[in-house]
């Protein structure tokens, strides 16, 4: 278990709806990572926050979005969902937001499958 | 921009044999070098990393890797499977100064007896 909790872990919705995946991070991690997992694209990181701040984003979609907390968890939305979307989502978090120490622990996932 | 390859999709081996897991990068600048493991239906879990330093870096579960700069390499290696080994292993860098990981496309690791 690497304190990384993430909800809800299963999620099965339709097109064009939209969907929340939330994550607790570590007790006193401040960093908060969202990564996307398909068989086509593999892992692809989407998006960093650290301390409520968005801090570096990757291949994330105009339709997704997401946002820290001050109590630091963190919310990743995804809307007008299509087909190409279901995956396995990951959040990870760190204490600090980069260095050589910067180890980022990952939760269980959230499998979204879009019908 | 930094890129990781993983030679090998999947890599079929008998229990108590050794295994060796490719990983070739490619950066212009310093990286961090690191093998997660995901067992199915679960999260990843870091096995190893290389930060600085000796190249040889020993992990958990008895595996170990070797950061070849010439070759721009980080190949994954264990003497001995065991069948608890099946898993999908990821190798994966990150920028020296920068926060996130570009992972692999990983290699399933398949141990039979």
């Amino acid at each position: 278990d690497s304190g990384v909790t993430q909800t809800p872990k299963h999620l099965i919705t339709a097109t064009g709806q939209r969907v929340t995946l939330r994550c607790s991070p570590r007790s006193g991690d401040l960093s908060v990572y969202w990564y996307q997992q398909s068989l086509d694209q593999g892992l692809q990181f989407l998006i960093h926050y650290y301390n409520g701040e968005e801090r570096a984003k990757g291949n994330i979609l105009e339709r997704f979005s997401a946002q820290q907390f001050p109590d630091l968890h963190s919310e990743l939305n995804l809307s007008s969902l299509e087909l190409g979307d279901s995956a396995l989502y990951f959040c990870a978090s760190s204490v600090v937001d980069r260095g050589p120490h910067n180890e980022q622990f990952f939760g269980p996932g959230t499998r979204l499958t879009v019908l | 921009a930094q890129s990781v390859t993983q030679l090998d999709s999947q890599v079929p081996v008998f229990e108590e044999a050794p295994v060796e897991l490719r990983c070739n990068y490619s950066s212009s600048v310093s990286v961090y070098l690191f093998w997660y493991v995901q067992y199915p239906n679960q999260g990843l879990q870091l096995l190893l990393k290389y930060l600085s330093g000796s190249t040889l870096v020993k992990g958990i579960n008895g595996f170990e890797a070797e950061f070849n700069k010439s070759q721009t390499s980080f190949h994954l290696r264990k003497p001995s499977v065991h069948i608890s080994d099946t898993a999908e292993y990821f190798c994966a860098v990150r920028l020296s100064g920068y926060s996130t990981l570009t992972f692999g496309k990983g290699t399933m690791l398949l141990v039979s007896p």
